[in-house]
Formats: structure tokens, sequence, C-alpha cells
């Protein structure tokens, strides 16, 4: 089954510590997306991707980092300058100005 | 500012008490609008996709429709399991992937 997966479920981070969270996908979509949801709020767009080797950063990218080495992947990185870490990630790609399929989230929470 | 906002914030019905719920968009050049469902603790599923104002899609119960500065989803004699938030989410303007998420509606649909 074609999809994206997203690893882990659940995370937990300590103070200080970096995280980095997986999102894999065999759709074959050029574009990949990380998104942040929080209560209450829409979904704001941390980092994307449109081809291998490339990213932007969106709209609330301080404290976070990525790569694209494959076209396949596109992990995100907490680092402990991100002050607010906790909350739900999401994964999404894209087939070039198209709608973005998710993947079923990382819940981080800072302890 | 380029905006996307949801209505009502949520929306309780009775099971088969038909109703719609309404994304307002202030945007230059849309370019599609998509409209999610997406349970607690889960990614956004993929509904529908509008491209130009007339235009129109059904799933089930779920039919959603476009105009030059809104759209609708309208949900037909509903049921429980329909119960979910429903977020829209547009692209627009030039060579960007990028989406603006509304806040979504939170249905929730009482037996």
């Amino acid at each position: 089954d074609g999809g994206i997966t997203q690893s882990p479920k659940y995370l937990f981070r300590k103070e200080g510590q970096n995280v980095t969270l997986s999102c894999e996908q065999n759709l074959n979509h050029d574009a990949m997306y990380w998104y942040r949801q929080d209560p209450g709020q829409g979904l704001r767009l941390i980092y994307y991707s449109q081809i291998v080797n490339d990213f932007q950063k969106g709209d609330i990218a301080e404290g976070y980092s990525v790569s694209r080495e494959k076209k396949e992947s596109f992990p995100l990185t907490v680092t402990s300058a991100q002050k607010n870490p906790t909350a739900f990630y999401l994964c999404a790609s894209s087939v070039t100005y198209n709608e973005q399929f998710f993947g079923p989230g990382t819940r981080l929470t800072v302890l | 500012e380029d905006q996307v906002t949801q209505s009502p914030e949520a929306l309780r019905l009775q099971e088969g008490e038909s109703s719609s719920l309404n994304c307002s968009y202030t945007v230059s050049g849309l370019r599609g609008l998509f409209w999610y469902r997406q349970d607690p603790g889960k990614g956004p599923e993929f509904l529908f996709t509008l491209y130009s104002a007339g235009e129109e899609k059904e799933k089930e119960r779920l039919k959603a429709t476009l105009t030059k500065k809104e759209s609708f989803l309208h949900i037909t004699a509903p049921k429980p399991e329909d119960s979910a938030t429903y977020l829209c989410a547009v692209i627009y303007g030039g060579a960007t992937n990028k989406l603006i998420f509304g806040t979504g509606t939170l249905l929730a649909v009482q037996p």
C-alpha cells in the first residue's frame, strides 16, 4: 500500500535535547512538508521541500532543521533552540501544486 | 492579508440533521481549495479538491461547493461517524506549493 509513515508515534524530549522525527513516503511524490499543530490553531508550515537536496523555510522554521537526501525521506530535527516544542507534528507529501496527503503524526512532549 | 477563515468553530448536530460548514478565503489567484477530515490524534484525511467557482464534488453524505470567495461543505443526514474536525486549505499565487489552512470546524453528531 502506498502512503506516508511517521515515527515514532509518541516522543518525549528532555530540556536541551535534540530529537529527530522520521517521515517516509512511497507515493513517488516530489514535494514533502512538515507542519506543527497546536490546539485551537491551524496547521503551521515548518519546512517544505519540492525536490531532493533542496528545501525552504516555512512560517515557523526557527528551532527546526531538515534534510532531503532521498526522495522518499524528509526527517525533521527539533533542536534545543525550539523553546516550545510540545505539539503534534504532521508530515505530508504531494505531486506539485496538488492536494497534500498526510502521515499519522508524531506527538512530541517536553519533559 | 492572505487568510482562510472557517465557521462555525464548532457545530453540534442531531443524527439526520443536515447542515453546512463554511470556508471563506481572501487570497489572490486561487489555484485550488482542499477539504480534509481529521479525527482526534490522527493526520488529516483528504476529501476533496475544488479548482474553480461553480465546481462541486460529492462523496457519500458530503458535498463541497466553491464560489469566488468561499466554499461550503454540506453534510446531508449526518451519522455519528461523521464526527470529526473538518479543515479547509487553499493554494494560491505563483510558483509555490504552500497551503494556508483554516483552523477547522469541530463537528459532533449525536445519535
